[in-house]
């Protein structure tokens, strides 16, 4: 199976600051085969982007995704607040489908 | 708008059976892959199975591997998944998943809408 590991396990920062998140796969991952999830307690996941770069629709352009191999990266621009809330990594090339552990990201 | 509508959760006892069911509309069920993915109290996403659009595949996760089982009846858009054999580490929330669309109508495995979710409580 494939391990992702996100990285930090908690992020502080501030509105208005920008964030970056990584997610490092313990084997390459088949065609960048690489989704973002976006999580507020309480409520589901929601989508945010896939094949590790493309946005999904109606996910704004502050948020971009990038990365191969076994190197991930989700960049938040310019944070809102409505952005604060647990993101996930998964990875959908191989079999069985993995997720990352995922990274907290709370206001400072 | 798709909407995925979970139903089914509760407390049952470990040794236990429930039927989990999802219903789903907006979008031409017959058309999508399907899944189930589940969350510990407090912990992160776990992958639980699939069926694919034409019921012709499923897959599961080794840890429900045997005991769990899924289905879909596409003339309900109805998505189910019958879990035997309970035990406490099966306690969290299970969301029903629609799978993306790639290129030529290629179906990928990354989840592009959820349901709310249904919680699963498995305890004597």
């Amino acid at each position: 199976d494939i391990v992702l590991t996100q990285s930090p396990g908690t992020l502080s920062l501030s509105p208005g600051e920008r964030a970056t998140l990584s997610c490092r796969a313990s084997q390459t991952v088949s065609s960048s085969y690489l989704a973002w999830y976006q999580q507020i307690p309480g409520q589901a996941p929601r989508f945010l982007i896939y094949g590790a770069s493309n946005r999904a629709s109606g996910i704004p352009d502050r948020f971009s995704g990038s990365g191969s191999g076994t190197d991930f990266t989700l960049t938040i621009s310019r944070l809102e607040p409505e952005d604060f809330a647990v993101y996930y990594c998964q990875q959908y090339g191989s079999s069985p489908i993995t997720f990352g552990q995922g990274t907290r990201l709370e206001i400072k | 708008q798709v909407n995925l509508v979970e139903s089914g959760g509760g407390v049952v006892q470990p040794g236990r059976s429930l039927r989990l069911s999802c219903t789903a509309s907006g979008f031409t069920f017959t058309s999508f892959d399907l899944h189930w993915v589940r969350q510990a109290p407090g912990k992160g996403l776990e992958w639980v199975s699939f069926v694919s659009s034409d019921r012709g595949h499923e897959k599961y996760a080794d840890s429900v591997k045997g005991r769990f089982t899924i289905s879909r009846d596409n003339s309900m858009n109805t998505l189910y998944l019958q879990m035997n054999s309970l035990r406490p580490e099966d306690t969290a929330v299970y969301y029903c998943a629609k799978s993306g669309m790639g290129r030529f109508g290629v179906p990928r495995p990354y989840f592009d809408w959820w349901g709310q979710g249904t919680l699963v409580t498995v305890s004597s």
